[in-house]
């Protein structure tokens, strides 16, 4: 069974960092480009970040480019988001998804709430 | 990349069939038939419904059922039931090699 449970979030002050972690099983982890989405409280679905399989290929979403980096460690199955330069509009929760064999996102986790405030 | 467009909301009985619509450009639905549709119940995770404009994975209802006209694409559910009461949003691939959703609409079962 696929599993993606997504750890690291927490209340940060503007300014501040955080890494978000996803923790992948049940499936071939090398194989499959990672994603990270997020969901302000009572808003819509926003694409983060995506890398590929291998790590070669990174892609961010502007709002977020020079302040994040997505990173993966396929010997262990891990997904990370490092978030630096926080601000209040980072406010949401963040979920890792699979990105399955045809551009699209078959597998999510369930969350992990960032919330940015003084 | 802006977001796609989709109505607020719909509603519909039980029986019945709705259509939520996904506007986009030549950059993104335009462009490529790699359209996807995801259901999202309060306070859970999204779940993939429909793929690639038409596809459905596996144990997704065949009362789901997606389309696409040029810039537009379609989510169609029939047969309305009360568990399909949800938030639905469409994504899309861009030719920035980057995604953007749609703003999601919400679906009320009357």
């Amino acid at each position: 069974e696929v599993q993606l449970v997504e750890s690291g979030g927490g209340l940060v002050k503007p300014g501040g960092s955080l890494r978000l972690s996803c923790a992948a099983s049940g499936f071939a982890f090398s194989s499959f480009a990672m994603n990270w989405v997020r969901q302000a409280p009572g808003k819509g679905l926003v694409w983060v970040s995506s890398i590929s399989s291998g790590a070669t290929y990174t892609s961010y979403a502007d709002s977020v480019k020079g302040r994040f980096t997505i990173s993966r460690d396929n010997a262990n199955n891990l997904l990370y988001l490092q978030m630096n330069s926080l601000r209040a509009e980072d406010t949401a929760v963040y979920y890792c998804a699979r990105e399955g064999y045809s551009y699209l996102f078959d597998f999510w986790g369930q969350g992990t709430l960032v919330t940015v405030s003084s | 990349q802006s977001a796609l467009t989709q109505p607020a909301s719909v509603s519909g009985s039980p029986g019945q069939s709705i259509t939520i619509s996904c506007t986009g450009t030549s950059s993104d639905v335009g462009r490529y038939n790699y359209v996807s549709w995801y259901q999202q119940h309060p306070g859970k995770a999204p779940k993939l419904m429909v793929y690639d404009v038409t596809n459905r994975p596996s144990g997704v209802s065949n009362r789901f059922s997606g389309s696409k006209s040029g810039s537009t694409a379609s989510l169609t559910i029939s047969g309305l039931q009360a568990e399909d009461e949800a938030d639905y949003y469409c994504g899309s691939y861009t030719n920035s090699s980057t995604w953007v959703f749609g703003g999601g609409t919400k679906l009320t079962v009357l």
